[in-house]
C-alpha cells in the first residue's frame, strides 16, 4: 500500500517551460488535492477534484490546470512556468472532502529560473 | 472568503517545557484538523474535533475545539526533540462541501 504518491521529487524548470507534477493513490479515495507552500504562507489550496471527471478552483490556481480522469490519478500542470511558481508542491488525498483525514505525498520541490 | 491564522509563527522552548499554539478562524468551522510537518518532510495528520468544546489527548498532546467553534488550540506537555516541526490546523467552513483552509502554521523548535 504505497499511499500517495508524487514524481518528480525535485525539478528546475526555465521561465516559459511546461511541466506536469503527478500524483497518484492506491486508496480508492474520491477526493484528491493540490497544494502549495511557500515559506510563511502555510498550505494553499490549487485546485481539488471530489471524483473522476470533476475538478474545481483553489485559492490560487492561475497558471495550472488539473484534469481527473480516474479515480487513482491527479496531475497538475504547469502550462507556462513563471519565477512566482516556484514552491513547494503536495498532492493530498482522502474519503472526504472536509472531513477525514488527508493523506499528503511526500512533496514536489519546483525551481523556476 | 475564509481566513485561519495561527499563533505564533514560531515557538523556541527549552527540552522539557510546555508549548501551546493556537489556531483562529473568521468563520464558524464544522470540524478543525491538526498536522505536523516535520522539517523537510510532508504534513501528517494528527487528529480532527468536530464538537463544541471537545477535548482530546494524544499521550503529551492535548488538542481543544472551541464553544463558538471559530478557535482550537494544541498543547504539548514537556516537550521532546521529537516533538520539532511545523504545526497547522485545518477547517472547513461550517455551511458544508467548502474547501479545506489550512492556517498559517507554527514552528516549533527545541532547545536542547
Amino acid at each position: 500500500n504505497a499511499g500517495v504518491t508524487q514524481t518528480p521529487k525535485f525539478q528546475v524548470l526555465k521561465t516559459g517551460q511546461s511541466m506536469t507534477l503527478q500524483c497518484a493513490q492506491d486508496m480508492n479515495h474520491e477526493y484528491m488535492s493540490w497544494y502549495r507552500q511557500d515559506p510563511g504562507m502555510g498550505l494553499r489550496l490549487i485546485h481539488y477534484s471530489v471524483g473522476a471527471g470533476i475538478t474545481d478552483q483553489g485559492e490560487v490556481p492561475n497558471g495550472y490546470n488539473v484534469s481527473r480522469s480516474t479515480t487513482e490519478d491527479f496531475p497538475l500542470r504547469l502550462l507556462s512556468a513563471a519565477p512566482s511558481q516556484t514552491s513547494v508542491y503536495f498532492c493530498a488525498s482522502s474519503y472526504g472532502q472536509t472531513t477525514g483525514e488527508l493523506f499528503f505525498g511526500e512533496g514536489s520541490r519546483l525551481t523556476v529560473l | 472568503g475564509q481566513q485561519v491564522m495561527q499563533i505564533p509563527q514560531y515557538q523556541h522552548v527549552q527540552e522539557g517545557e510546555d508549548f501551546t499554539t493556537y489556531c483562529n478562524s473568521s468563520t464558524t468551522l464544522s470540524n478543525i484538523q491538526w498536522y505536523k510537518q516535520r522539517p523537510g518532510g510532508h504534513p501528517v495528520f494528527l487528529i480532527q474535533l468536530v464538537k463544541s468544546g471537545e477535548v482530546k489527548k494524544q499521550k503529551r498532546l492535548t488538542f481543544q475545539f472551541g464553544e463558538a467553534k471559530k478557535n482550537s488550540s494544541l498543547h504539548i506537555t514537556a516537550t521532546q526533540t521529537t516533538d520539532v516541526g511545523t504545526y497547522f490546523c485545518a477547517g472547513p467552513a461550517n455551511f458544508g462541501n467548502e474547501k479545506l483552509t489550512f492556517g498559517t502554521g507554527t514552528r516549533l523548535t527545541i532547545i536542547p
